[in-house]
């Protein structure tokens, strides 16, 4: 059973791009989470997701950044006119349904705006 | 809000010494605990949890008890390895009802030097 997949694992932009990262799940899996690991810093929640729905968004930027998990095919962070300051490990974690079950965490992509 | 605050890094051991890497945290009702390792290049792995107060929980010889009454969840290991070289995050799930994101700490780093 495969884990967490995230691609690309390392993603270079320069300021004024646009940064796609994608998330697969653990198979049946419909929950997805993604975070945001600042250089020496902690994990940050930024939004969990299930099927087409966003769950709860409260710790995404309010300008450039955008998730969904559609009906079919990965979840997407995409991340408008990139800035500097944008530069971090972007972890995805999947879990089953239902409260209360682990979240499993892919390897990361790791960003890096010039 | 909840928060989560770990002894700051990095620390460095010889093989066999004891560790300890303090956390405590803050937070409303009764939280989920977890710690979680990252070695390098990886994403986090759940090495142990706890849900309710007193509950000990245990993995691969480490060793964490939920403390309600100085809310704290200190790791511990008797005799560590070069291999448990990683950084370690300590973490909590809310109680309250709906999305289970985690907070996590800042992370401390490990080197065990043989």
């Amino acid at each position: 059973n495969a884990g967490v997949m995230q691609n690309p694992r390392h993603l270079v932009r320069r300021r004024g791009q646009e940064a796609r990262l994608r998330c697969s799940p653990m198979k049946g899996h419909s929950h997805v989470y993604w975070y945001r690991q600042l250089p020496e810093e902690g994990l940050k929640f930024m939004v969990y997701l299930q099927k087409e729905n966003i769950i709860d968004e409260s710790g995404m930027p309010k300008e450039r950044f955008s998730a969904e998990f559609p009906k079919e095919g990965p979840s997407i962070l995409r991340i408008q006119q990139v800035v500097r300051g944008d530069s971090a490990a972007y972890f995805c974690a999947s879990s089953l349904a239902g409260p209360n079950n682990e979240q499993f965490f892919g390897p990361g992509t790791r960003l890096t705006v010039l | 809000g909840d928060s989560v605050t770990q002894m700051e890094g990095p620390v460095t051991l010889s093989e066999e010494a004891f560790l300890t890497i303090n956390c405590t945290y803050t937070a409303t009702g009764y939280p989920s605990l977890f710690w979680y390792v990252q070695y390098p290049g990886e994403g986090l792995q759940l090495l142990l949890k706890a849900t309710k107060a007193d509950d000990k929980g245990s993995n691969k010889g480490f060793e964490a008890t939920y403390r309600k009454e100085t809310t704290s969840f200190h790791l511990e290991k008797g005799s560590v390895q070069v291999s448990d070289s990683a950084v370690y995050f300590c973490a909590l799930s809310p109680s309250s009802g709906g999305a289970q994101k985690l907070v996590f700490g800042q992370g401390t780093r490990l080197t065990i030097n043989p």
